[in-house]
């Protein structure tokens, strides 16, 4: 079952921060969050895997809450090379497929 | 690591025809690959699972004898748009996660323009 994102789209100026949200009817095994350009595949950004987790890498991390389901990638500072489009996948409990939510497009001007 | 090719990166074909992606994990075995389609401005779809020495698992509403996938090794799975028609116009993309290495996210490959005139 498709994950549900929020916002669909968000306008940030340089420097701005944001949050991207992402939650799912269905009890999750992992979340994972990707960063498309427009024309090219999606880049692996990080993986939570227990509930609670927290991760970064320099100015963008991510927050998992397994009991409500929610994980949401937190945007700081922002550049330029932020702007494209992110889409948080679900996992569910075994070797189930990663199933994409809608994505969310950011936009991040000078 | 995790280096997921993909080819070709872009395909015309004339309708009626079929057209062949090839999607190889270079540096992991992968017992397991997913075939994802992207529509403008849409999210990825989930076409199929596709498994290493036995059939593929289709998703709902996905013709299986339209999309053939063969994962004859383990390293390459190669999908088959046959009787291709504009409507399966879009950006098709492979997936593949190192066996046992739950802490990696899925690796894609490029991805694939198909554009069926």
């Amino acid at each position: 079952q498709q994950p549900v994102q929020s916002p669909q789209a968000v306008i940030l100026r340089e420097g701005e921060d944001a949050v991207i949200n992402c939650s799912s009817s269905k009890a999750l095994y992992s979340v994972h969050w990707y960063r498309q350009k427009h024309g090219e595949a999606p880049v692996f950004l990080m993986i939570l895997l227990k509930g609670g987790e927290q991760k970064g890498h320099e100015k963008i991390s991510a927050s998992f809450n397994e009991k409500k389901q929610q994980s949401s990638l937190y945007l700081t500072a922002s550049q330029l090379s932020y702007s494209g489009t992110y889409f948080c996948g679900t996992v569910g409990s075994g070797n189930t497929p990663l199933v994409f939510g809608k994505g969310t497009r950011l936009s991040v001007i000078a | 690591g995790a280096v997921v090719s993909q080819h070709p990166s872009w395909v015309i074909c004339k309708s009626g025809t079929s057209v062949k992606i090839e999607c190889r994990s270079l540096d992991f075995q992968a017992t397991t690959m997913f075939w994802y389609r992207q529509f403008p401005k849409q999210s990825l779809m989930l076409m199929a699972t596709s498994n290493e020495g036995s059939k593929a698992t289709y998703e709902q509403g996905v013709e299986k004898d339209k999309f053939l996938i063969n994962h004859a090794s383990l390293t390459l799975s190669t999908l088959t748009v046959t009787s291709a028609h504009p409507e399966d116009s879009s950006f098709y993309i492979c997936s593949a996660r190192p066996t046992g290495t739950g802490n990696y996210g899925y690796t894609f490959g490029s991805g694939t323009r198909l554009t069926v005139v």
